[in-house]
């Protein structure tokens, strides 16, 4: 089963920014949260990961609480090109099968 | 560079045929994935490899499933006598290597429909 708990779903006008929760009240202290991202009739796509400390780079940021039970991805300014389902993922250690859950289906409305 | 590559894109079998779906991953990557997503769901995961060794294949629904990596690069789903429960896009992720940390990239995956 999943270690992540997500809305369903969510809308975002674009150009606003977008921010996703995650829920993951029994992760670790040694494991990592990841975000990807599954565009219609695509692959999922990585978009960023993290431990504690907040993470940015040129998709995204990635805002962790301090008690690392919880997190949120911002999309700065979103996009029609950024609806997409978002994964929010616990592995059990960085290189193993991955467990998507149902995700956060984003829709960017013009 | 080019990314995880998934062929054919789409398969059309009939009950009871066999298939085979390949996946040519990322040069030189060590790991390799195979999942299966069904309609409207998140990607399950199927089977593992590190190299040529099948690391783990506990989600491999029936012993109808095969996959195989013989070299260590490209590898090969085969499902023999399709179901109608087996339509569903594969999809096949590469990363780099064993260590922590590892991202998977993914192909667009194989859409497979069981007539």
């Amino acid at each position: 089963d999943a270690k992540t708990t997500q809305p369903p779903s969510m809308d975002c006008a674009e150009g606003r920014a977008a921010n996703l929760p995650c829920n993951h009240s029994t992760i670790s202290g040694n494991e990592y949260v990841y975000w990807y991202r599954q565009i219609h009739s695509q692959g999922p796509q990585y978009i960023i990961h993290g431990l504690k400390n907040n993470e940015t780079n040129e998709m995204a940021s990635l805002i962790i609480t301090e008690d690392r039970k919880s997190s949120t991805l911002i999309l700065p300014h979103a996009t029609l090109r950024d609806t997409a389902v978002y994964y929010c993922i616990v592995p059990f250690s960085g290189n193993t099968p991955l467990v998507f859950g149902k995700g956060t289906r984003l829709s960017v409305i013009a | 560079g080019a990314g995880v590559s998934q062929s054919p894109r789409y398969k059309v079998a009939k009950r009871g045929q066999d298939v085979a779906l390949r996946c040519d991953p990322i040069s030189g990557h060590v790991s390799l994935f195979w999942y299966q997503q069904a309609l409207g769901q998140g990607p399950e995961f199927l089977t593992y490899f590190q190299n040529e060794a099948q690391l783990d294949k506990s989600g491999l629904p029936s012993d109808r499933f095969f996959a195989e990596r013989p070299e260590g690069s490209v590898s090969t789903l085969k499902i023999q006598r399709t179901q109608q429960e087996d339509s569903a896009v594969y999809l096949c992720a590469s990363s780099p290597g064993t260590a922590a940390k590892n991202i998977q990239y993914f192909g667009a995956g194989t859409r497979l429909s069981v007539l």
